[in-house]
């Protein structure tokens, strides 16, 4: 079945950039999220990227894809205490009309000023 | 600005009782689910649901029911509460042919079992 991996902690200095790594099984997926869960909320949609794009940029996010080794990485440049937060990667993929999101079990960012 | 609301942020039951966890959305999406999320465990699928009145079963079905009576709203029944259903529970929604805009979620419920 479906399976997405993510590291559980990464630990950063503030003003460094942060890098959140991802590898999913799933050859067909068409599209890859990420999104941000602050303390005591719900899932916010950061960014996402189609899968025959290998980068995205957005301001201080850069979204990296390897398609060939199922490689999805986001990078923070200029950490702030703002983006401690849970970051969880996901990926879609279709069926029967409609589409499902696999996620990973997020990765815990702590910035330390 | 779209929004999926769920009913409670905070949620304290005894064990045993019945509980209702309700969620809202104002997008028209057909796609709803419950999730529930534990430390180190991530996020896991309870119910999900493709249009009125349907429901599947995700990954961990077991203690809980649903009910979609109408379109906009999403329940989440726990039929007699127990400790181990102490978590926070997240609700979710989706149109189904515009992939690129993912999951919309709720806040979330943080639901304690006493």
């Amino acid at each position: 079945g479906e399976d997405v991996e993510q590291s559980l902690f990464l630990s950063v200095r503030e003003g460094d950039s942060s890098v959140i790594n991802c590898t999913y099984t799933d050859s067909s997926s068409t599209y890859l999220y990420w999104y941000k869960q602050e303390p005591g909320a719900g899932l916010q949609l950061l960014t996402y990227i189609f899968s025959n794009m290998d980068m995205k940029q957005d301001q201080r996010l850069t979204v990296l894809l390897n398609k060939k080794d199922k490689h999805l990485s986001l990078r923070i440049a200029d950490t702030q205490t703002g983006d401690s937060a849970i970051y969880f990667c996901a990926d879609a993929y279709s069926g029967a009309g409609s589409y499902q999101l696999t996620f990973g079990k997020g990765t815990k960012l702590s910035v330390i000023p | 600005d779209v929004k999926v609301t769920q009913s409670s942020r905070y949620l304290v039951k005894r064990t045993g009782e019945k509980v209702f966890l309700e969620c809202v959305q104002d997008m028209d999406h057909e796609n709803m689910f419950w999730y529930r999320q534990d430390p180190g465990l991530g996020l896991r699928l309870i119910y999900f649901s493709y249009d009125v009145k349907m429901k599947e079963k995700g990954d961990i079905p077991e203690g809980y029911s649903v009910s979609r009576e109408k379109k906009e709203r999403f329940s989440l029944i726990l039929e007699s509460a127990s400790t181990n259903q102490t978590s926070m529970y997240l609700c979710a929604s989706s149109n189904p042919r515009t992939a690129n805009y993912g999951y919309t979620f709720g806040s979330g419920t943080r639901l304690t079992v006493v």
